[in-house]
């Protein structure tokens, strides 16, 4: 079974732009989570998907969006591109929501200029 | 401040010893705990999960261990391979109204196994 897909790997933006995300859970995973992690404030928690509708939202500021498909792929979009949002953007998928036992995706490397 | 601690910060131990991580957590009410390992470069991936009605869970070399009444727990590594040298994430989660979760991370304990 292949596991937790995340594209693009790298990514280098400018401050100002806006970036989109995409993750593709586990086949039959319903639940998809969004997290930053950055060596200063380690892991953070953006949001949860489930059922494309967003269960669970962590505490970022309205430039961090995301969207869930009827097939359980997940985006997420980051606008105005400051420079502390370089980051390691990691999605994690479980089976249902509730943040059972999930698995992670290689993360996507995101630096802004 | 965090309320998920996580002690020693980093730790070098030589390969075949035992080694004890630390999580100290004051969030309240409390779902369960869990403790990943990431690999440099890699995303995190899950060594246990327990809740509050479990103090030990363990998964091969590795062994968790919770105290919900004095909020802390531990994982145990026997034996370490070079392959354990990462950072070992413990994560609480807590319940809020209208079925929501809150995920409380620490900050991570950086292992490195010499040989």
């Amino acid at each position: 079974k292949a596991g937790v897909t995340q594209t693009p790997r790298y990514l280098i933006k400018t401050r100002g732009q806006q970036v989109t995300l995409s993750c593709s859970p586990i086949s039959g995973h319903r639940s998809v989570s969004w997290y930053q992690q950055t060596p200063g404030q380690g892991l953070q928690f953006l949001f949860e998907y489930f059922s494309e509708t967003q269960r669970n939202k962590g505490n970022f500021p309205g430039r961090f969006s995301g969207r869930q498909f009827s097939n359980s792929r997940s985006e997420m979009n980051v606008s105005t591109l400051e420079l502390g949002d370089s980051a390691l953007y990691l999605c994690a998928s479980s089976l249902d929501r509730g943040f059972n036992e999930q698995f992670f995706g290689p993360g996507t490397r995101l630096t802004v200029l | 401040k965090n309320q998920v601690e996580q002690s020693p910060q980093s730790l070098i131990i030589l390969e075949g010893k035992n080694c004890t991580l630390q999580c100290n957590y004051t969030v309240s009410p409390f779902s369960n705990l869990r403790w990943y390992k990431q690999d440099t470069g890699r995303g995190p991936v899950s060594l246990t999960i327990m809740t509050f009605s479990e103090n030990t869970k363990s998964n091969g070399r590795y062994t968790a261990t919770l105290d919900a009444d004095t909020k802390q727990s531990s994982l145990h590594i026997t034996a370490s391979q070079l392959s354990d040298s990462a950072s070992y994430i413990c994560v609480v989660t807590t319940p809020y109204s209208n079925s929501g979760y809150a995920l409380n991370f620490g900050k991570g304990t950086s292992l490195l196994v010499t040989p």
